[in-house]
């Protein structure tokens, strides 16, 4: 059983559309996080929840929306995507906020054109 | 500022043959972690070692270990007896107090046969 997943793998979308990613835990951990890694391969975290509270935002636009409705989900919607928003998604999770080791799901490419 | 640098964009090592990957990083606070983290061609990271700052010994995981030098603020990983699936990058990162992790840009290794 896949512990972190993630839907979809590969989004390809236009600029100014809204996109969301699911990403769905089934550790029974209470954190979930958010990274992007660019071109370059940085990855820099977005978010991070534990217990379906926001307590990490990074300096991100406001058009990324983290949603919990869960603690076992955590998705991301993106609003009026743009170029530079281009990048793989990943989801994580831990057992516990700052917990020693995270598990990240398989990554969403997002291309947008 | 940067809190990981890692200093090597490649590297190469013969199959069955050790390599090191450098990690240095900042922070002023007394606790904290340390983490390696293996991503390859897949996409998918895998946690690989952890290091707290607290611990006296270096820590190991099979052909991993960490060469933790707290007064230099360095965290190298060396892998032993090289194999061809040790190909990918690798990420090293740094949890700090608030319960934020920051990567470093990362390391290509190459393992040639």
């Amino acid at each position: 059983d896949t512990a972190v997943s993630q839907t979809p793998k590969y989004l390809v979308t236009q600029m100014g559309n809204d996109k969301s990613i699911k990403c769905e835990q089934n550790l029974g951990h209470d954190t979930m996080y958010w990274y992007k890694q660019d071109s370059k391969k940085f990855l820099k975290i977005m978010f991070s929840y534990n217990n379906k509270e926001l307590i990490i935002n990074e300096t991100v636009p406001n058009r990324f929306s983290p949603k919990s409705p869960d603690k076992a989900h955590l998705n991301l919607h993106i609003n009026s995507l743009e170029l530079g928003d281009s990048a793989v998604y990943f989801c994580a999770s831990s057992q516990a906020s700052g917990d020693l080791e995270q598990y990240f799901g398989p990554g969403t490419r997002l291309t947008v054109t | 500022a940067q809190k990981i640098t890692q200093t090597q964009p490649g590297m190469f090592v013969q199959e069955k043959e050790a390599v090191t990957l450098d990690c240095t990083y900042d922070t002023s606070d007394q606790s904290y972690g340390l983490f390696w983290y293996k991503q390859p061609s897949s996409g998918e990271m895998i946690f690989l070692i952890y290091q707290g700052s607290y611990d006296e010994q270096n820590a190991t995981e099979g052909r991993y270990s960490l060469n933790f030098q707290k007064a230099r603020k360095s965290a190298n990983l060396v892998i032993s007896a090289s194999q061809l699936g040790d190909s990918a990058m690798y990420f090293c990162a740094i949890l700090r107090t608030g319960n934020q992790f920051y990567f470093g840009t990362g390391t290509s290794l190459t393992v040639i046969p």
